[in-house]
């Protein structure tokens, strides 16, 4: 799988758009950019995916590059629940369905 | 519609001893995910259950094992526990015939705590 490069950590303030960058340099053309979250001691929550085109749910909207060597999450207006750690991960469109997470960013949205 | 269940909630075992964990996936979802969270080692891969089959497994020794049941819900065993193996355990569930999507939906964990 490609591996994927997101900064430890980044602050956010309330109501403000929080932009967060993940690099995949490595990534093949049949792998998809997963985004989950996960809120301290809880279970990780899906948040959105995408190939290679831009995505957006209610949750976020995910911004692919065209050459897909990067992506970027974005949480439109952040709360404070939002604050959480945000894994970027990149997974190949075969029967391998593992998540392999990374470290992730730690996402703190300031009042 | 009822999320990813997982029991217990916290489970404290002595070293050698052996743990059981249980996990009911989403209704209908026929796939069922184990991960294990350690402190400062983030979360791992350990075994995934397709149809009642082990489909794939993370790097783990052996005496990690489990099953899933023809409802699909899962157990985890733990044998001759070590302190490393105190960590929150997280089951995720999802519908591989609707792959290549293929979310995965967490339960809320057990903490298993080995004295």
């Amino acid at each position: 799988d490609a591996k994927t490069t997101q900064p430890p950590s980044m602050d956010c303030a309330e109501g403000r758009a929080a932009n967060l960058p993940c690099n995949h340099s490595t990534i093949s053309g049949n792998e998809y950019v997963y985004w989950y979250r996960q809120i301290h001691s809880q279970g990780p929550q899906y948040i959105i995916h995408g190939l290679k085109n831009n995505e957006t749910n209610e949750m976020a909207s995910l911004i692919i590059t065209e050459d897909r060597k990067s992506s970027t999450l974005i949480l439109p207006h952040a709360t404070l629940r939002d604050t959480a750690v945000y894994y970027c991960i990149v997974r190949p469109r075969s029967n391998d369905y593992k998540l392999s997470f990374g470290a992730g960013t730690t996402v703190t949205v300031r009042a | 519609e009822a999320g990813v269940t997982q029991s217990p909630t916290h489970l404290i075992k002595t070293r050698g001893q052996q743990a059981t964990l249980r996990c009911s996936p989403i209704s209908g979802h026929t796939s069922v995910y184990w991960y294990q969270q350690a402190l400062g080692l983030g979360l791992q891969f350990l075994l995934w259950y397709d149809e009642g089959e082990e489909r794939n497994r993370g790097n783990f020794p052996p005496r990690f094992s489990g099953r899933q049941f023809p409802n699909y819900s899962s157990e985890l065993n733990v044998n001759a526990l070590e302190l490393e193996d105190s960590a929150l355990y997280l089951c995720a569930s999802s519908l591989v015939r609707a792959a290549p999507y293929n979310e995965q939906f967490f339960g809320p964990g057990t903490r298993l705590t080995v004295l």
